[in-house]
């Protein structure tokens, strides 16, 4: 059971990034999927998240309107699309599965890292 | 969205026992709220320890526990041990958003 991020990097403020999780070992498509942040020395925020088929999506405040997450369950993968980034949106982006008893995964994280 | 609060730190003796609470800005936390909580260490990813409010996975220590207590999510840690030192975040599934807590560094001294 694994969840693989990739996608990050650095990126000048006002820029767009995608960042791309990847899920093995398990029923992707059965599960909500979260992205969670963490920057440097700090702790730990919500960023959003999407239902198994979709249908439902919620963003933590800080990011609405400028992130937007999605998911391909062919492809077993889960996307966060951020657009107008900001010197403060730099930080370690964790994908993170949490289904009770069922299945707790969390990724090693990729980084993000707003710029000029 | 609400605001989360765990105390800033505490420090526990070895073999002691400790307890983190995490508050919501909005009211009481229930049962609702399904309370999470995580340990992370430097240069580590989190790992869930508790989910439900009070549900160990099968990786957790049996001196973990959680509960509700006093309007408030609580973890507590029954005889510390060295490795239990490390930051410690409470998550709660409000209404659409998840809210984390600010985190409490726990010190084993």
């Amino acid at each position: 059971v694994r969840l693989e991020e990739s996608g990050g990097g650095l990126v000048q403020p006002g820029g767009s990034l995608r960042l791309s999780c990847e899920g093995s070992g398990f029923s992707f498509s059965n599960f909500w999927m979260n992205w969670v942040r963490q920057a440097p020395g700090e702790g730990l925020e919500w960023v959003a998240n999407i239902k198994n088929d979709g249908s439902e999506i919620n963003y933590g405040d800080s990011v609405k309107g400028r992130f937007t997450i999605s998911r391909d369950n062919a492809r077993n993968s889960v996307y966060l699309h951020m657009n107008t980034l900001r010197a403060e949106d730099s930080a370690l982006y964790y994908c993170y599965c949490a289904a009770g008893g069922v299945l707790d995964v969390w990724g090693q994280g990729t980084m993000v890292t707003v710029s000029s | 969205q609400a605001l989360v609060t765990q105390e800033p730190s505490l420090t526990v003796s070895p073999g002691g026992t400790v307890t983190l609470t995490c508050a919501s800005s909005t009211g009481p936390v229930t049962s609702g709220h399904r309370p999470f909580w995580y340990q992370q260490k430097p240069g580590q990813a989190p790992r869930t320890l508790i989910y439900d409010t009070n549900n160990r996975h099968s990786w957790t220590p049996d001196r973990f526990s959680a509960s509700l207590l006093g309007g408030k999510a609580a973890l507590t840690l029954s005889g510390a041990e060295p490795e239990d030192e490390a930051e410690y975040y409470c998550l709660l599934l409000c209404r659409g958003p998840w809210v984390f807590g600010g985190g409490t560094k726990l010190t084993v001294l």
